[in-house]
């Protein structure tokens, strides 16, 4: 079973503090695609970040980035310098191939405050 | 700005009533799909379309009928659902594997409630 974890269910820091959201996964599969996705209370799922497995190079945008352990199956966010706009839900998501058909699986998500 | 465009965004309905939810994305993304999800829980794969055929239908009860009439436009009909079906509705497309911005973009959703 392709399945991903995290088990952060809340998280709260203090602006332009860094914070780290972790996620493991579970696959069987060689090449696959990571992301993490924010959803603030406007509920737009907005793609953060993404990460392709055969890619040794952990990915940076800005002041979010990844610690891929491909070993270990762990796929962490840090946010460096956190602003009040990033207060959202974080979902960590693994793209799974089934049946031919691609989809993304999501973790249960983590709900990060930052507080001013 | 959204490049996937959900509407409307909120709705409500009877029971009884037949409404449809409708997304559309110019982004030229030839696979297209329905999410559903509940308050503080991840999002639910409903369907799947690939170049406008159906490709994964995850056992949603019939009362949901999704239809891709073109490769723009994604609409999912209702009928006759039940108050736990009060959600919000999630559209969202991907380009082919190996695209360089690969991801998958979604729309801002329907927030429906059955009344």
């Amino acid at each position: 079973a392709q399945t991903v974890t995290q088990s952060q269910p809340e998280m709260s820091v203090q602006e332009a503090e860094t914070v780290t959201l972790s996620c493991t996964y579970d696959t069987s599969e060689n090449n696959y695609y990571l992301f993490w996705y924010k959803q603030p209370p406007s509920r737009q799922m907005i793609l953060v970040i993404r990460q392709e497995a055969y890619k040794q190079q952990n990915a940076t945008e800005n002041r979010f980035s990844v610690n891929f352990q491909k070993a270990a199956k762990s796929f962490s966010l840090k946010i460096s310098d956190s602003q009040l706009g990033d207060t959202a839900m974080y979902f960590c998501a693994f793209r799974a191939v089934i049946q031919g058909a691609q989809k993304l699986v999501f973790g249960q998500g983590t709900r990060l405050t930052i507080n001013p | 700005d959204t490049e996937v465009t959900q509407t409307p965004k909120h709705l409500v309905m009877g029971m009884t009533n037949k409404k449809s939810l409708k997304c559309e994305q110019h982004m030229g993304h030839r696979a297209m799909y329905w999410y559903k999800q509940k308050a503080k829980k991840p999002p639910e794969l409903m369907f799947v379309y690939s170049y406008e055929k159906l490709s994964i239908n995850e056992s949603v009860p019939s009362r949901f009928s999704p239809e891709c009439p073109n490769s723009s436009l994604l609409n999912l009909h209702l009928h006759a659902l039940q108050p736990e079906d009060s959600a919000l509705y999630l559209c969202a497309t991907r380009p082919n594997s190996g695209h360089p911005n690969y991801g998958y973009t979604f729309g801002s959703g329907t927030r429906l409630t059955v009344v």
